[in-house]
């Protein structure tokens, strides 16, 4: 069965990092591109960032650009999305989503991060 | 980047009432469009692929047209269950954009 399995919910204060995992399963792990893509609590979707877990090539948004970093550990089939910096803009719902708009389009369930002091 | 201008950012319809849905691109991305249905505390599913191709197991009353910078979705005939905010996405080129999302409410 394929899966994408999102990291629990994490409260971070102003300033700090967070670190969400998505781990894959039922797939190829290098077959398919992996996205990032938040929602801010009653906002629209912004989409983030993509990497290929066959290469480790990753493109980011200019909005996110020096702030995100998306990594992956092919051991465990599990690609990671690092924020630094944190704001509390950065309060969302963050999804891991397999090749979206693509044949392979899979979305994760969200990870929700909350930065409060 | 790529714009995407999504109309109207909300809508009152009834049951069994015809919406339409319309994204601008800010410029040509082919049929490189997707549409996809949110409800609340879900992540979003998809629906229409390349601008017009229906998603497997989506009811036939969703259509989606257009090409270029022009896109529309369309339900024929509102369900109950059809009442869920909608958003486009361009894929054409990175970094890739959504439309600000159309919220279909209950008339």
């Amino acid at each position: 069965q394929v899966q994408l399995v999102q990291s629990g919910a994490e409260v971070k204060r102003p300033g700090a990092s967070v670190k969400v995992s998505c781990k894959t399963s039922g797939y190829t792990f290098t077959t398919y591109f992996m996205h990032w893509v938040r929602q801010a609590p009653g906002q629209g979707l912004q989409w983030m960032g993509i990497i290929d877990p066959a290469s480790g090539t990753t493109y980011y948004a200019q909005t996110f650009l020096g702030r995100v970093t998306l990594t992956t550990d092919t051991s465990t089939s599990t690609v990671y999305m690092g924020l630094s910096s944190l704001g509390s803009e950065d309060s969302a719902v963050y999804y891991c989503v397999r090749d979206l708009a693509a044949a392979g389009d899979l979305w994760g369930p969200g990870t929700l991060v909350t930065v409060s002091s | 980047d790529i714009q995407m201008t999504q109309s109207p950012s909300s809508l009152s319809a009834s049951v069994g009432d015809r919406v339409t849905i319309t994204c601008r691109a800010g410029q040509g991305i082919g049929i490189d469009l997707g549409w996809y249905q949110q409800k609340p505390g879900k992540a979003p599913k998809r629906l229409i692929y390349a601008a017009s191709s229906l998603q497997s197991g989506v009811p036939s009353r969703f259509s989606g047209s257009g090409s270029g910078t022009e896109f529309t979705l369309t339900i024929s005939s509102l369900q109950p269950e059809d009442f869920a905010t909608y958003y486009c996405l361009q894929h054409n080129s990175y970094p890739q954009s959504f439309g600000q999302g159309t919220k279909l409410e209950i008339k």
